[in-house]
């Protein structure tokens, strides 16, 4: 098992431009994330799915958009870049229940705006 | 916002106990209480989960008080590897990430 896995690792884009940073997990689970973590900060929830064809926004969702076609992918896309979307950005996948929700993190993206 | 509280930073010396103390005052009846890990600038890592008895596993034992308001994470013998961000989480769909503690284990 590859668990999750991104690409790219590192990025710089100009203001502006656009990307899609993908987001791959071959455990079979049902939930994945998205988070952003700033320098020195905590983790900020993006965007999150519950299963194929279904999303949901999280505490930071603005400038963001994903989808959910298949129930290994879950790409995040930026539209119109801006400085303030330099973070490092890690993907997470978990096989939740109503008792149980263990995450398992990807090796993250460093993505930087300039 | 996340639902816990916990403190900035701490020290322990190496090959003592490490105890991270987290608050949790308005967890629901059903919501469990987790915590995770960060090294250094990797993705966080699982540590252990429980509801309202304690818990352990090979990584670490979870303490939390009867009226599940807080709860405490030890570490029993920590070594310069357990130097991280340890995160304390009240569980549901959407997972809210605090600050965390800086843990330094001091040698």
């Amino acid at each position: 098992n590859a668990g999750v896995t991104q690409t790219p690792k590192f990025r710089i884009l100009k203001i502006g431009q656009s990307m899609t940073l993908q987001c791959a997990q071959d455990m079979n689970h049902n939930y994945m994330y998205w988070y952003r973590q700033d320098p020195g900060m905590g983790l900020k929830l993006i965007y999150y799915s519950v299963g194929a064809g279904i999303t949901d926004k999280g505490e930071v969702p603005n400038g963001y958009n994903v989808s959910r076609s298949t129930t290994e992918d879950f790409p995040l896309r930026l539209e119109l870049a801006a400085p303030s979307q330099t973070s490092v950005y890690f993907c997470a996948s978990s096989y939740a229940s109503s008792e149980y929700n263990e995450q398992f993190f990807g090796p993250g993206t460093r993505l930087t705006v300039l | 916002d996340a639902k816990t509280t916990q403190p900035t930073s701490m020290d322990c010396a190496e090959g003592r106990a490490a105890n991270l103390p987290c608050n949790h005052s308005t967890i629901s009846g059903n919501e469990y209480v987790y915590w995770y890990r960060q090294i250094h600038s990797q993705g966080p890592q699982y540590i252990i989960h429980g509801l309202k008895n304690n818990e352990t596993n090979e990584m670490a034992s979870l303490i939390i008080t009867e009226d599940r308001k807080s709860s405490t994470l030890i570490l029993p013998h920590a070594t310069l590897r357990d130097t991280a961000v340890y995160y304390c989480i009240v569980s549901g769909v959407e997972i809210i990430f605090g600050k965390g503690t800086r843990l330094h284990i001091l040698p």
